[in-house]
């Protein structure tokens, strides 16, 4: 069965604090994995997509890495408005999308 | 602006009633997506639909129903028949490139709730 797996479900930083967060997956057949972000009572806004085993995207002060069983979202020198929820998910099949639950970021001043 | 529209903002329903929340998109993408999300927990895929006139259970499609007559408009439905359907409603959009799909976009979201 599909899965994906997200750690630690909750993460309280520092401001400028740098960590990760993790996704583990089993999917066969993986067309591509992709991280979001969510504030409370709103949508997801999408972050990155990475396809393929060694890649790497960035954006500001988050980056994201593809290996062939995990992903990681890195997030160097947080700021107070990079909390928020950030949800890992796989596309399996044709265009259907299994997430994790979510990592659950607070960075405090 | 392009993107995606759902409506209303907050529902509520009372026992017994069907209710239905709307999904409009002028992104021209040809799949769209109706998703549940539960407190604490990650999007659960109730129907999704490739093309027009064509739609698919997803994970937990019980006690829903869904149309697609139009590119843009993905209504789902929410009947009697879904024992628990307080939670929050996700509607997403995406496009196929030939080799893969694009990102999905989500609107903002419905929260139903029952009294």
């Amino acid at each position: 069965e599909d899965q994906v797996t997200q750690s630690p479900e909750a993460l309280r930083l520092q401001e400028g604090e740098s960590s990760s967060l993790n996704c583990s997956y089993t999917v066969s057949g993986l067309r591509g994995l992709f991280w979001y972000r969510q504030d409370p009572g709103k949508g997801p806004e999408f972050l990155f997509t990475l396809y393929s085993a060694g890649e790497e995207k960035e954006k500001e002060r988050l980056k994201a890495t593809l290996t062939k069983k995990e992903s990681f979202l890195h997030i160097t020198a947080p700021k107070p408005e990079d909390s928020a929820t950030y949800l890992c998910a796989v596309q399996r099949g044709a265009q259907k999308l299994v997430f994790g639950q979510g990592t659950r970021l607070t960075i405090n001043p | 602006d392009g993107g995606i529209t759902q409506s209303p903002k907050y529902l509520f329903r009372k026992e017994g009633q069907n209710v239905t929340l709307s999904c409009e998109q002028n992104l021209n993408h040809d799949a769209m997506y109706w998703y549940r999300q539960d407190p604490g927990q990650g999007l659960r895929l109730i129907y999704y639909s490739q093309i027009v006139n064509d739609f698919q259970k997803g994970d937990i499609a019980e006690g829903y129903s869904v149309s697609r007559e139009k590119k843009e408009s993905f209504p789902l439905t929410v009947t009697s028949a879904q024992k628990n359907p307080t939670a929050f409603y996700l509607c997403a959009s995406s496009t196929w490139t030939g080799v893969r799909n694009t990102e999905a976009f989500f609107g903002q979201g419905t929260r139903l709730t029952v009294v």
